[in-house]
This record gives C-alpha cells, sequence and structure tokens, in this order.
C-alpha cells in the first residue's frame, strides 16, 4: 500500500532531550515535506527537500533540523525540544521534484514537550 | 505567509444537505488544492483546480475558481455525517511551497 509513514505517532519527552521523528515513504516520491499544526495558526512548513541531499528551510524552521540522506526517509530532528514545539507534525511527498502536484500526508506524530 | 483564507471558520448542516465553503488568496497562483482532515488524522487531497481552469467536479465535490476575484469554492452536494471533518485550502506560487489555509470545519448531523 502507497503511503506515508511517521514514528512515533505520539511522545511526551521533557525540555532539552533530543528527538527524532521519522518520516519513510514507498512512493518514490522526490518531494518530502515537515508541516506542524496548531490551533490558530494551521499548518507551516517547517522544512522541504526537492530531492535526496537537497533540503530547504520553510517558514518556521528555527530549532528543527532534517536530513534527505535517502529518497525514501526524510527525519525530523529536534535537538533540544523546548515547550513551544509541543505540536501536531505531519510529513509529506509528492512524486515531481517541484512544489506544484498533490501532497500525500502521514497519519501525523503529536509531539508534548513539557 | 498566510495566502489562503477559508470563510466561515465553522459550518454545521444537517445530512443531505450541502455544504459551501470559500477560500480568498491574495497573489497570483499556479493552482489550488484543496485537503480533508478527519480529526486528529493526515491530510487527504481532494482536488486540484489550475489556475487557467474555472470548474473541476470529483464525485459529489465541485471546485470553482475566480481568478479575478482571487477565490475559490467547494461544494459538496448532499453531505454525509462520513463528510464531518475540517477542510483546507492550499495555494500554489510559481517557485514556493503550498501554503495552506486554516480550514473550516464542517460538522453534519444525521
Amino acid at each position: 500500500e502507497a503511503q506515508v509513514t511517521q514514528n512515533p505517532r505520539y511522545l511526551i519527552t521533557v525540555t532539552g532531550k533530543k528527538l527524532t521523528v521519522t518520516c519513510s515513504q514507498n512512493m518514490n516520491h522526490e518531494y518530502m515535506s515537515w508541516y506542524r499544526q496548531d490551533p490558530g495558526l494551521g499548518l507551516r512548513q517547517i522544512y522541504y527537500s526537492m530531492n535526496v541531499e537537497v533540503t530547504d528551510k520553510g517558514d518556521v524552521p528555527e530549532g528543527y533540523k532534517v536530513s534527505r540522506k535517502e529518497k525514501r526517509n526524510f527525519p525530523l530532528i529536534l535537538e533540544s525540544p523546548s515547550p513551544n514545539q509541543t505540536s501536531l507534525y505531519f510529513c509529506a511527498s509528492n512524486p515531481a521534484g517541484t512544489f506544484t502536484g498533490e501532497l500525500f500526508f502521514g497519519e501525523g506524530s503529536r509531539l508534548t514537550v513539557l | 505567509s498566510q495566502q489562503g483564507e477559508e470563510d466561515p471558520q465553522a459550518l454545521s448542516i444537517q445530512e443531505g444537505e450541502n455544504a459551501t465553503m470559500n477560500c480568498s488568496y491574495k497573489t497570483s497562483i499556479n493552482n489550488l488544492q484543496w485537503y480533508r482532515q478527519n480529526s486528529g488524522r493526515g491530510l487527504v487531497h481532494l482536488i486540484l483546480i489550475r489556475s487557467n481552469e474555472r470548474e473541476k467536479h470529483s464525485g459529489r465535490l465541485r471546485v470553482t475558481l475566480d481568478t479575478s476575484k482571487k477565490s475559490s469554492s467547494l461544494l459538496i452536494t448532499a453531505s454525509r455525517a462520513a463528510d464531518t471533518a475540517s477542510y483546507f485550502c492550499a495555494t500554489n506560487q510559481a517557485g514556493t511551497a503550498l501554503i495552506f489555509g486554516k480550514g473550516t470545519t464542517l460538522s453534519v448531523s444525521s
């Protein structure tokens, strides 16, 4: 089944404890992206990757890192999480290495930072 | 960088009624997309309309685009309880990533 898989789906952690949210897609998509969703603010893009080894900042990249060593994986790294990073995170991909076209979303990762 | 703005923010209707939600945006676009999100789940793509198109249909969905007014509407006909969800428009401008609006929350009661 074609899908975008995120792990973990739920995580409670403490301030400063490094964590990684993994994202993997099995559709051979070029473009991958991370969004965070917060009440009243909608979805905001954190980072995106047009293809392997190419990543760039979105609208809210502060406090996050990403890497794209393989086409299928695009992990999101929080080196030192803070409470303002408590949010619902989504990974998404699309087949074209461009911004156009429909996005395929993962099921989301709900992160709470205490 | 907010682009699309949905209206209304919330909509409650009865099963069988039609639901219309609108999206306005500020700058020229390549395409506009609509997504659905069931509570706490991932977004699902519904329909994409290009800037040179005026109307598209997909099942019970009808999307219109008026580039002169910089607005789009999503019509869901004969709504069902399963249509209860949040609906987002997302705009694609040249050279930039999709920008999502804050969504319309639709509640369909039986």
